[in-house]
């Protein structure tokens, strides 16, 4: 089945610095992929959809400033956690769909393991 | 807006016992509908999905679901569970085909040996 990574899978850092997460799909090409950031015992929120080659599109009450998302190419997009503060420490999770979703039925997404952010 | 609900943050059973985990979505139409297992250190795995059709639908590693439009449920169910089937569960909805997914909360399953 289709893989996709994520990298780095944990990081810590200082509240002010800039991180940033990596989502490949390994073996094929998406022309679309998602964020997803997870709290503890909660579900997954959808932050943002990134489009290769275009802006991404941020859902409501997403900081597109703080969380910069860019889609380079066909199998790599990068999460940018700006001037990151301990409050955004938490489980990024990507996604990326194999087809451009055609007919209005959604294509399958495929997850990556996930990047835990600690911010001290 | 759409919701999903999982009612059952922790579930626990007995390996070999059978397993039904409850989802229920707001939405007004019918929804396109997932079942995803997290295992820790992977990404979610798609388990089944319901678009349109046969409303009992079979997924992977044994594990069927049945939509019902009365109750706006679609519960996941195994007949027999196995240790490796301990994981988080979740329920999902896509309500425009756009692959913008809405998550339940998740349950989380124990499996005693």
């Amino acid at each position: 089945g289709a893989v996709v990574s994520q990298h780095p899978s944990r990081v810590i850092c200082k509240s002010g610095t800039s991180v940033k997460i990596e989502c490949r799909s390994l073996d094929f090409q998406a022309t679309t992929m998602f964020w997803y950031r997870q709290f503890p015992k909660q579900s997954l929120m959808l932050m943002a959809t990134s489009n290769e080659g275009s802006k991404a599109t941020y859902e409501q009450g997403v900081e597109k400033d703080k969380f910069l998302i860019n889609h380079a190419s066909l199998t790599l997009s990068t999460l940018t956690v700006t001037s990151a503060h301990p409050e955004d420490s938490s489980f990024y999770i990507c996604s990326a769909r194999d087809g451009r979703g055609a007919g209005g039925v959604p294509d399958t997404q495929y997850f990556g393991p996930g990047t835990r952010l600690t911010v001290l | 807006a759409q919701s999903v609900t999982q009612p059952d943050i922790h579930i626990t059973v007995s390996e070999g016992a059978s397993l039904e985990l409850r989802c229920n979505y707001s939405y007004g139409a019918t929804p396109y509908l997932f079942w995803y297992v997290q295992s820790p250190g992977q990404g979610l795995q798609l388990l089944l999905k319901y678009f349109s059709g046969d409303t009992l639908v079979q997924g992977i590693k044994g594990f069927e679901a049945e939509f019902k439009r009365s109750q706006s449920s679609f519960n996941l169910r195994k007949p027999s569970v196995h240790w490796s089937d301990a994981a988080e569960y979740f329920c999902a909805v896509d309500t425009g085909g756009g692959n913008k997914l809405t998550f339940g909360t998740g349950t989380q399953l124990k499996v005693e040996l």
